[in-house]
């Protein structure tokens, strides 16, 4: 069954540095998502993406957040200067055009120490 | 907006126990509905989804319905096993294609032999 593929699985990083997040949404799906969830509380919406851009982002999506499709398979989060409170799993997520179900990757879990 | 009420845990069961998560919602149209699972130490599985009132959703002997005039999607399970514990979580979809996900808080559901 086609998956949603995240790396790295796990990421420890220091206060301040940058970060990516790397996906590879399910071939042929059009709208690409990432969620995250800080341990023991709800999973929260942060941008989705549609052709070649940001279609919604959620308050929590700020100046330090940015997504980029760079080729064909790839779908990337940027955290330009980590913070504490960026530790959190982060989950990517892709749709395909015809259906409504949101498929979701293991997640990348981020450290910001 | 839309909003996901779900009820609190942790919830403890012996196995083969009846299980009922209930979850309400409020949102504007007709949204689809949704339960994922997390199981300890991965990501999100979808469970099941029902994307117009009165359908049914299964998946591994756990059900929900779509119940319009209540506004909920509770989860149910006539049986339940040590496997089935894990975080449930449940979560709406409306409007747009590219619309996001809103996610209830989960429930901790832990089934103990």
């Amino acid at each position: 069954e086609p998956e949603v593929t995240q790396t790295p699985s796990h990421q420890v990083t220091q206060m301040g540095q940058e970060v990516i997040l790397r996906c590879v949404p399910i071939s042929n799906h059009l709208y690409f998502y990432w969620y995250r969830q800080i341990l023991g509380q709800k999973v929260e919406f942060l941008v989705s993406f549609y052709n070649n851009e940001i279609s919604e982002k959620s308050e929590i999506f700020d100046d330090q957040f940015s997504v980029e499709r760079p080729d064909g398979s790839n779908f990337t989060l940027k955290i330009r200067s980590t913070k504490l409170e960026d530790s959190a799993m982060y989950f990517c997520a892709s749709m395909g055009d015809a259906g409504n179900t949101i498929y979701f990757g293991e997640g990348s879990w981020l450290t910001v120490v | 907006g839309n909003s996901v009420t779900q009820m609190e845990g942790p919830v403890t069961l012996s196995e083969e126990a009846f299980l009922t998560i209930n979850c309400t919602y409020t949102a504007t149209g007709y949204p689809s509905l949704f339960w994922y699972v997390q199981y300890p130490g991965e990501g999100l599985q979808l469970l099941l989804k029902a994307t117009k009132a009165d359908d049914k959703g299964s998946n591994k002997g756990f059900e929900a319905t779509y119940r319009k005039e209540t506004t909920s999607f509770h989860l149910e399970k006539g049986s339940v096993q040590v496997s089935d514990s894990a975080v449930y979580f449940c979560a709406l979809r409306g409007g747009t294609n590219a619309g996001k996900s809103t996610f209830g808080d989960g429930t901790t559901l832990t089934v103990k032999p």
